[in-house]
């Protein structure tokens, strides 16, 4: 099993459509989930940023987080062209450096 | 706002070739890290770096990669003997402080190095 699994997509949706986006994760050690932006040709941008369980929101982004069904997701409300973009969530356990990430999903909102 | 940039945007090597990615990090960061992403694979982990020192790799970072500072604002990172499994986007990050916790700030990328071995 791999361990942070993110459905590739592409997914394309009606701008004002809700983006919906989730990955599953093998490792219960995980405690800090990150969720990234990266357009074409750039370095991942932070979107989102949640310890352990529980929800988050941030204008138009809701970020969710079920440890103990291993599962994040990110909503995007009322999504605008501007938004089509690769979505990456990452995730680490405490005291670490590095970060696991998902294989990212592509998301085109048209006008 | 603060950035991390990253030099060449694209660089083009023969196999065999040694080449060196240069990152100029947030200047109040102190912990710095390489990833790279192969065309439609996941970004993974190269190496973090702290106080001149390596404080973790992968099993991607062997004896081929190294890195330095080798002033107060470089980080690089060199390959010596380019193979064509090394084309990839290479990203430079860096955080005012290493392990991530609730109380520090997550990694800022830069936008990358495309290297293309040929």
């Amino acid at each position: 099993q791999k361990e942070v699994e993110q459905d590739p997509g592409p997914l394309s949706v009606p701008e004002g459509a809700i983006v919906s986006l989730n990955c599953t994760y093998s490792n219960s050690a995980f405690q800090y989930f990150m969720w990234y932006r990266q357009y074409s040709r750039k370095g991942p941008e932070l979107l989102m940023y949640t310890y352990s369980s529980g929800n988050k929101e941030d204008g138009r982004f809701t970020a969710q987080v079920d440890k103990s069904s291993k599962y994040i997701s990110l909503f995007i409300r009322d999504s605008q062209p501007s938004d089509s973009a690769t979505y990456l969530c990452a995730m680490s356990v405490p005291n670490d450096y590095k970060l696991s990430f998902g294989a990212g999903t592509t998301v085109t909102v048209r006008a | 706002e603060p950035e991390v940039t990253q030099t060449p945007s694209h660089q083009v090597t023969q196999m065999g070739q040694e080449v060196i990615l240069r990152c100029v990090p947030i200047s109040n960061h102190l912990y710095f890290y390489w990833y790279r992403q192969i065309l439609g694979q996941k970004v993974e982990f190269l190496v973090s770096f702290y106080n001149n020192e390596i404080s973790e790799k992968s099993e991607i970072f062997d004896d081929q990669f190294s890195v330095e500072r080798p002033d107060g604002s470089n980080f690089t990172l060199k390959i010596r003997s380019t193979k064509l499994e090394d084309s990839a986007m290479y990203f430079c990050a860096s955080t005012p402080r290493g392990a991530l916790s609730s109380y520090n700030s997550p990694l800022h990328f830069g936008n990358g190095t495309r290297l293309t071995v040929t």
